[in-house]
Parts: structure tokens; sequence; C-alpha cells
């Protein structure tokens, strides 16, 4: 079975520090991949989507950026952290070229302070 | 664009009773799915319900009903005999097919489910 992992589950960073928030599925290949962030009162917004290797996609212009180094694995990245970076960011994965929902993993609560 | 409105932030309803919550979404396209997702407070989000929108049947999941009504771009959903652990939020979502994916989710509604 597929199972995907998110971690950390929580940060606390300084504004102007850098971020990196990694997430890996397990039991598929070539997925797609997304991460989206939460905030307070809000759906989940799409931030990168990624169909392969090296592709990414970005929704929104921001002060993040993400890379996908192997098949499974999704990188979630700042330079400097702004304090409205703060938020609930989660991973999710899809079957390629189906259709299909996305599958969530536990989420990473970030505090930028 | 599409877009998806949840119109009711938060929800209350007795233990073992009925409730049901709206969604309504906007798209010109005619291939797509609507899904139901719930959070509860460990903050996962899971899979309650899907719909594909060229099946006209309601899908269903044991408790959970959803009532889609394609003209009126309507897909809410009904969960029957209410039980404390449905307490979450839950989220309404659009995929437009063949967009890789991409979902585009209603902001919530809060679910309190009261003994």
């Amino acid at each position: 079975s597929q199972t995907i992992h998110q971690w950390p589950a929580t940060l606390v960073q300084p504004v102007g520090s850098p971020l990196s928030l990694e997430c890996t599925v397990e039991g598929t290949s070539n997925p797609n991949l997304y991460w989206y962030r939460q905030a307070a009162g809000r759906g989940l917004q799409l931030l990168f989507y990624s169909v392969g290797i090296g592709q990414i996609s970005s929704e929104v212009p921001q002060n993040l950026s993400a890379s996908r180094p192997q098949d499974r694995q999704f990188i979630l990245s700042s330079k400097k952290l702004l304090l409205s970076d703060s938020g609930f960011y989660l991973c999710a994965w899809g079957r390629q070229g189906v259709d299909t929902e996305a599958f969530f993993g536990q989420g990473t609560r970030l505090t930028v302070v | 664009a599409q877009t998806v409105t949840q119109s009711q932030p938060e929800m209350s309803v007795q233990e073992a009773e009925t409730v049901t919550l709206s969604c309504t979404y906007d798209t010109s396209e005619s291939n797509y799915y609507l899904f139901w997702y719930k959070q509860p407070p460990s903050r996962q989000m899971i899979l309650v319900i899907r719909q594909e929108a060229y099946k006209q049947q309601n899908a269903t999941e044991n408790r959970f009903s959803v009532n889609f009504q394609k003209a009126a771009k309507s897909f809410s959903l009904k969960i029957s005999d209410s039980q404390l652990g449905d307490t979450a939020m839950y989220f309404c979502a659009f995929l437009l097919g063949g967009s890789q994916g991409n979902l585009i989710f209603g902001k919530g509604t809060k679910l309190s489910v009261k003994p």
C-alpha cells in the first residue's frame, strides 16, 4: 500500500531563516506530488505541483520554492522566511495520468517568529 | 476559473442525528470530479467521498452520502447517524479533468457533534 511521510510535524523558525520541509511517498512510482498551504480560516491553497523529477509548476508567486530531486521526494524550501509564511503545510500525492483524489501527509505546522 | 463555495463556516449536530453540509461550485467545464475531505483535530486530510460529474447516481460511503445536483452546481454531504468522531473540518473540493490532480478547495465547514 502507498504511504506518504512528511516532516517535521511542527517547526518554529525566526524571520529570515531558511526552510526545508521534506515529503516522501512509498509504494508507488512516478506520482504527481503537491504542496498545499492552509491558512487559518481558509481552505487549502495549492503552492506547487510536480509531474516528474525536476518538473515543478508554481501556482502562486511567493517566497517559497519546491524541488523534486527524486521520483518520490518533494521538498519545500525558502531562503529567508517571512512572518506571512506561517501556516499549515500539507504534502500530497496523486496517481499520474489519472483523474483522482490526492492523498495527504500529516502536515507541518510552521510558525515564523 | 473554477471556484468552490461552502457557505456554512460552522455547524453542530446531536449525536445519532443527520446533518447536511452545503457546497456549490462554478465551472463551465463538463469533465470534472468532486470530493469531500475530512480534517479532524489531528489535521490530516482524509478523503470521505468522491463523485464523478458524468455519473448521475449519487455516491455513498456507509453513513456518508452526497446530493449531486449538476444543473444547480451543488454538491452537499449528508452524514447520517452522526458520531462523535465525525467532529472535524469538512472541505469540498473540485478537480478539473486532465488538470494533473490540482484540487480546488472550499474554505471548509467546522462540524461539531455533540453528545
